[in-house]
């Protein structure tokens, strides 16, 4: 299957400060890209829908100034969580698909803001 | 939206029993179901799926099935392992956008020896 790397695999941050995670798809080209939050013992949840290319679509009630989402090729979307505080800390994942196949995510970013 | 409700939360088998997941989704335009096993910290790795145009699909010890009309589907997994142990999550995809996924709450599958 196709491969979908994310980077870093965790991070340490203090608070109020910006932190970058990238999501790159290795041997396929992804117009589109999906930027999921999973906080502990909870399940995923789509924050954002990046387009390549065009602003960014965001679900409701995530704050679109807080996460920025960026891509700007076909093969990468980053995701800046800026002005971080403690409760941005989670794990998040990316995730792209081939069409109407199924979706290949990447390692997924633990975040830690102290 | 989409809505996909997942039960159970949690559910405790012996090793050898069987494990069935129930999710039911809300919007009748969803075409794709996949679940997912997915391990603390690690990413979701696909364990099967199905489409809307079929209703029952197995893989070995896995199976899912579908009712579009209910609008539910459900997981099966037939003589558990402990290494099946794990958390659970069915999805629902609307389009043909795969990658952009509606999931359940979760199951916490524990499977004893």
């Amino acid at each position: 299957g196709a491969v979908v790397s994310q980077h870093p695999s965790w991070v340490i941050c203090k608070s109020g400060t910006s932190v970058k995670i990238e999501c790159r798809s290795l041997d396929f080209q992804a117009t589109t890209m999906f930027w999921y939050r999973q906080f502990p013992k909870q399940s995923l949840m789509l924050m954002a829908t990046s387009n390549e290319g065009s602003k960014a679509t965001y679900e409701q009630g995530v704050e679109k100034d807080k996460f920025l989402i960026n891509h700007a090729s076909l093969t990468l979307s980053t995701l800046t969580v800026t002005s971080a505080h403690p409760e941005d800390s989670s794990f998040y994942i990316c995730s792209a698909s081939l069409g109407e196949s199924e979706a290949f995510f990447g390692q997924g970013t633990r975040l830690t803001v102290v | 939206g989409e809505n996909v409700e997942q039960h159970p939360s949690t559910l405790s088998v012996q090793e050898g029993d069987s494990a069935v997941i129930k999710c039911t989704y809300s919007d009748s335009a969803s075409n794709y179901f996949p679940w997912y096993k997915q391990e603390l910290g690690k990413r979701p790795q696909l364990i099967i799926d199905i489409r809307s145009n079929v209703g029952e699909k197995k893989d070995q010890r896995i199976a899912v099935t579908l009712n579009k009309t209910a609008k539910h589907f459900s997981l099966h997994i037939t003589e558990t392992q402990p290494e099946d142990s794990a958390v659970y999550f069915c999805a629902a995809v609307g389009g043909t956008s795969y990658g952009k996924l509606t999931f359940g709450q979760g199951t916490i599958l524990t499977v004893h020896p």
